[in-house]
């Protein structure tokens, strides 16, 4: 089945640095999403893409979709303890079928060092 | 406009023993999917239902089913439970016959004994 690769698996920094994660698959994706995860709850939709080069911002959140349609990343600008918490990559394969189902990075746990 | 809402959230159950959970989709999505989150294999789908039927399946045992109502609330059912079977089980809906955005609710934690 498809998988995604994300990376890296965890980071801790400093408040108000910037941050910068990606997901990068060995097939094409034609959808992208991003979600953030805190302790004890589920995973909240931060951005969607759906065209490749597509540059979409969320606050101080900012997503790319890859031109090669395999990769994508996330960037956080100037951090702050309450982005704490595990970011996922997700995406829609272009095979249709079985194999037609949101498939989830293993994700990148943030912390931020007030 | 309501989340999704998942109940039980925690549950607590024996090896051998079945469970059901359910799942209220934010209202007018269509289209519900389940997953399961563990610590070693992440967040794996189950299934997914749109207009009560199942549309997908990811890999999982006969041992996981699911269903959805007319009214697109869904359950899933776990039958003889294993101790691998402790996880996060999430559910999430989608307003569109093809679902993009997924939108989570909370989860039930199930835990084996």
């Amino acid at each position: 089945g498809q998988q995604l690769n994300q990376s890296p698996q965890s980071m801790f920094i400093q408040e108000g640095e910037d941050v910068s994660m990606n997901c990068t698959s060995s097939s094409i994706f034609n959808t992208w999403l991003w979600y953030k995860q805190e302790p004890g709850e589920g995973p909240v939709l931060l951005i969607a893409l759906y065209k490749a080069g597509e540059l979409t911002s969320n606050g101080r959140l900012t997503a790319q979709f890859g031109i090669t349609r395999k990769d994508s990343f996330l960037n956080i600008s100037a951090s702050i303890p309450s982005d704490v918490g595990i970011y996922f990559c997700a995406g829609y394969p272009n095979s249709g079928g079985s194999n037609y189902k949101l498939t989830f990075g293993k994700g990148t746990l943030l912390t931020v060092n007030p | 406009k309501a989340g999704v809402t998942q109940t039980p959230r925690y549950l607590i159950k024996t090896r051998g023993q079945q469970v059901t959970l359910s799942c209220s989709p934010i209202s007018g999505h269509r289209s519900v999917s389940w997953y399961q989150q563990t610590p070693g294999q992440g967040l794996q789908f189950l299934f997914e239902y749109f207009s009560e039927t199942q549309r997908n399946k990811g890999n999982f045992p006969g041992r996981f089913s699911g269903r959805q109502f007319s009214n697109s609330r869904s359950e899933m059912n776990v039958s003889t439970l294993e101790l691998g079977d402790s996880a996060l089980y999430l559910c999430a809906s989608s307003s569109s016959g093809v679902a993009y955005e997924q939108y989570f609710g909370p989860g039930t934690r199930l835990t084996v004994t």
